[in-house]
């Protein structure tokens, strides 16, 4: 299953509403992760199951989707969101990986 | 606190083997699937290899399927990676990472290692 992200980076403000997206090669149901990685850091598991935020997550993230299609939205930009994400299905092994998107400071 | 630490990596010539360590501490390691990811310089994140609870079950990918072996042993907590007839490719940082669940290989990764980097260079 290849997983296929867009856009691959994505420049915005403090404040911005930002919405990344995913996309998977068959149906998925809703097996689809999201991860946010910092430079020089190991990645941190942002949203489970497309929707479901993880412990301590902000509340400003959000995931959505179902079948093939799935968004991760960040509400109200903050400082420390300035990172690559990824989205990841566990539809069935390999649990492969999108390529990445790059979200930085306009 | 939950915590992964892995060890091992290092410079290594092509066709030379290499063998990466990953100890757990702070949950009951026997209980949880362990994967390894790795990522090269600039990439994106590249799933390797997942060992089930008690070793019963292995995976990988097909880019490392035959030359990576993942093992691993509860009575010390530590999941392994052996790395045969290693490439320019396989550089990378490897991380391993915990499932989410318990006695479940899901592939959703709760808990990370600070990574190891392995190059592979003559």
């Amino acid at each position: 299953i290849q997983m296929t992200q867009s856009p691959s980076s994505l420049s915005a403000s403090i404040g911005d509403t930002v919405t990344i997206t995913c996309r998977a090669s068959q149906s998925i149901s809703t097996y689809l992760n999201w991860y946010q990685q910092k430079p020089g850091t190991a990645p941190r598991l942002l949203v489970s199951a497309a929707s479901s935020l993880q412990s301590g997550v902000p509340s400003r993230f959000s995931g959505g989707g179902s079948g093939s299609d799935f968004t991760l939205t960040i509400n109200n930009v903050e400082p420390e969101d300035f990172a690559t994400y990824y989205c990841q299905h566990t539809y069935s092994p390999p649990p492969t990986f999108g390529q990445g998107t790059r979200l930085e400071i306009k | 606190q939950v915590q992964l630490v892995e060890s091992g990596g290092g410079v290594v010539q092509p066709g030379r083997s290499l063998r990466l360590s990953c100890a757990g501490s702070g949950f009951t390691f026997s209980g949880f699937g362990m994967h390894w990811v790795r990522q090269a310089p600039g990439k994106g994140l590249e799933w390797v290899a997942v060992i089930s609870t008690g070793g019963r079950f292995e995976f990988y990918a097909d880019s490392v399927k035959g030359r990576l072996t993942i093992s691993r042993d509860d009575s010390k907590d530590t999941v392994y990676l052996q790395m045969n007839s290693l490439r320019v490719e396989d550089t990378a940082v490897y991380y391993c990472a915990k499932d989410v669940f318990s006695g479940y290989d899901s592939g959703t990764l709760d808990t990370w290692g600070q990574g190891t980097v392995v190059t592979v260079s003559s």
